[in-house]
């Protein structure tokens, strides 16, 4: 079945200490997002990618990187410099603008 | 910057009831518009999607209707089930530099048996 992998399913971690998520799609889609969530707030936009070895950052890119080294993978890296990296983490991929979006299971971070 | 907002925040009806969520959007200039389903504790599922050039969408149970020039579009669910029950969000695909889409902040929906 085609679709989108998120790993691990929930993650806790020490303040301090960098964390990568992971996301794996075999939809042969080009595009790759990753949003955060926060109750009351929405879907924030971190980083997305339209094509293998480039990315943009989105509206809250500050404290977090990524890579697209492969067309399926798309690695988000929660570091230190996060001030609040407690949250719901959606990946999700199309095949470009103006197609549709398809969306992950998320990863739900827990950081103390 | 595009903004979106859907009303009402929550919903709460008798199983069996038609009912609509409303969605709108400040910049018209848009892509298209996606409506997404969301069940506690998980990802989204796509409903539908409107390109701008159409005016409705129908998907089962589901119809959802685009005004791009008046920035709306609503969402009609037809002979609700408890089953409906989740949060609906909207999301915009707008232009510019940054094609990204923009989601409201959803409606929660609970359809009482």
């Amino acid at each position: 079945d085609g679709g989108i992998t998120q790993s691990p399913k929930y993650l806790f971690r020490k303040e301090g200490q960098n964390v990568t998520l992971s996301c794996e799609q075999n939809l042969n889609h080009d595009a790759m997002y990753w949003y955060r969530q926060d109750p009351g707030q929405g879907l924030r936009l971190i980083y997305y990618s339209q094509i293998v070895n480039d990315f943009q950052k989105g509206d809250i890119a500050e404290g977090y990187s990524v890579s697209r080294e492969k067309k399926e993978s798309f690695p988000l890296t929660v570091t230190s410099a996060q001030k609040n990296p407690t949250a719901f983490y959606l990946c999700a991929s199309n095949r470009g603008i103006s197609y549709e979006q398809y969306f992950g299971p998320g990863t739900r971070l827990t950081v103390t | 910057k595009q903004e979106v907002t859907q009303i009402p925040a929550a919903l709460s009806v008798p199983e069996g009831e038609n009912l609509v969520l409303n969605c709108s959007f400040t910049d018209s200039a848009i892509y298209n518009l996606q409506w997404f389903r969301q069940d506690p504790g998980k990802g989204l599922t796509s409903l539908l999607l409107i390109q701008s050039s159409q005016r409705e969408q129908t998907s089962g149970r589901l119809n959802a209707s685009l005004d791009k020039s008046s920035g709306r579009s609503t969402l009609y669910i037809a002979a609700s089930q408890p089953g409906d029950s989740a949060t609906y969000l909207c999301a915009v695909y707008s232009g510019g530099s940054n094609y990204k889409l923009t989601f409201g902040k959803g409606t929660l929906l609970t359809v009482n048996p």
